[in-house]
Parts: C-alpha cells; structure tokens; sequence
C-alpha cells in the first residue's frame, strides 16, 4: 500500500515569493492534516481536513498561508508571500476518521526562504 | 490545554546497550499517548500507542512503554539497541473523544555509537 506522498521533497525560494506544497494521502483516507516542524521541535498543527471540509484551520497564518482540498482528496498548502521563518519542513498526514486511528505521515517538504 | 515535555534533547548510547527515553505530559483529563520516530529526512512513524488497558505497551522494532499515571509519564524503552535506532523520537499526545489531535514534544535525539 502507497503512503502518504508529497512534492516537492525540498524547495529554495526568495523570500516575497510564492511557493505550494502538494500532498496525496493514503487511500480511503478521509482525513488529511498539515503540520509545521521548525528546527529542532515536533510537528505542529496547521490545519485538518475531514474530507473537503477544513475543520480546524486555528493554527493557520491566514494573512500569507493557505489551503485546499479539492474533491476530498489530494490537497495543496499555498505560502504568499513567504517569509525567512517561513523556512521549515511541512509535513502532510492522512489517517481514517475515529480519534484512535494513526496518522500517517509523509516524509515532508523542506522549504528554505533565502 | 495538553502539554508534552521531552526530558533529554539528546541521549548518546553504544549499540547493544539498554535505553530509556523520558516523556511527561500535563492534562488535566485522560489523554491517549504515541511514540514516533522520524529517521534523517523521512515522515514520522509510529511505534505504539497507549489508547486504554495494560499499561505496558509493545511496539514495533522491540521498544515498549510503560503509562504511568500517577507520574504523568510515558517513558519508551528499549532493552538492546542498534546503530539503525539512531533517530528522533517524538512523545505526543491526544484527547479521547476528540478529533485526534496530536500535540508533540520538542523531540529526543537517539545516538547509537559502535
């Protein structure tokens, strides 16, 4: 069974520009989150999906971040304009609905603003 | 609010040795607790969960944790390492009945030396 898979796998931009983060989760998987990890700390909450609905978007900077979930399936995590601390790896999970269920990591997007 | 500490940002150890690595969490209701391991530039995996029941956990690769209320802890175990071990291993936790919203510590650094 395929994991959770996104691209790119590492990314350098300028800061002020834009930049997206694509994310596939497991199959049958109808809960998607997107999580910030920082240098040296855990994996941080950014927003939840449960199939196309964001339900919990609480920890998102929605001046410059945003996302979708088109079709309940596949979702895009947009910066602009990105920041120097926006630099960090973005990491997508999947899991099925039920609070006991694991997520399912993918191995991340490392972004590095210059 | 849940809250997750990490006691060691580092723990060195030789191959074949014993390890424990510490966790404590801060919650003032019931709270379900993970392990997972994240090898150098791939996704987090799980290694066990307490959900409910015995409070000695197994997990996968030989680790094992024991939930010990009284002291708010969930401290991960191994009894022999291997240099393959070397890793960053996150203490998380989650609210039961809740949408399974996972609240990471700052991570422990795993160094298995020959």
């Amino acid at each position: 069974e395929a994991g959770v898979v996104q691209s790119p796998r590492y990314k350098i931009i300028e800061k002020k520009q834009p930049v997206a983060f694509w994310c596939n989760p497991i199959s049958g998987h109808n809960t998607l989150y997107w999580y910030l990890q920082n240098l040296g700390q855990g994996p941080e909450l950014l927003i939840r999906y449960e199939n196309e609905e964001a339900v919990d978007d609480s920890q998102l900077p929605k001046d410059r971040f945003s996302a979708e979930r088109l079709k309940g399936v596949d979702s895009t995590l947009k910066i602009q304009p990105a920041e120097l601390g926006d630099s960090a790896v973005y990491l997508c999970a999947s899991s099925l609905l039920t609070s006991t269920d694991t997520q399912y990591f993918g191995p991340g997007t490392r972004l590095t603003v210059l | 609010a849940q809250s997750v500490t990490q006691l060691d940002s580092q723990v060195p150890v030789f191959e074949e040795a014993p390890v424990e690595l510490r966790c404590n969490y801060s919650s003032s209701v019931s709270v379900y607790l993970f392990w997972y391991v994240q090898y150098p530039n791939q996704g987090l995996q799980l290694l066990l969960k307490y959900l409910s029941g015995s409070t000695l956990v197994k997990g996968i690769n030989g680790f094992e944790a024991e939930f010990n209320k009284s002291q708010t802890s969930f401290h991960l175990r191994k009894p022999s390492v291997h240099i393959s071990d070397t890793a960053e291993y996150f203490c998380a936790v989650s609210l039961p009945g809740g949408y399974n919203k996972l609240i990471f510590g700052a991570g422990t650094r795993l160094a298995v030396h020959p």
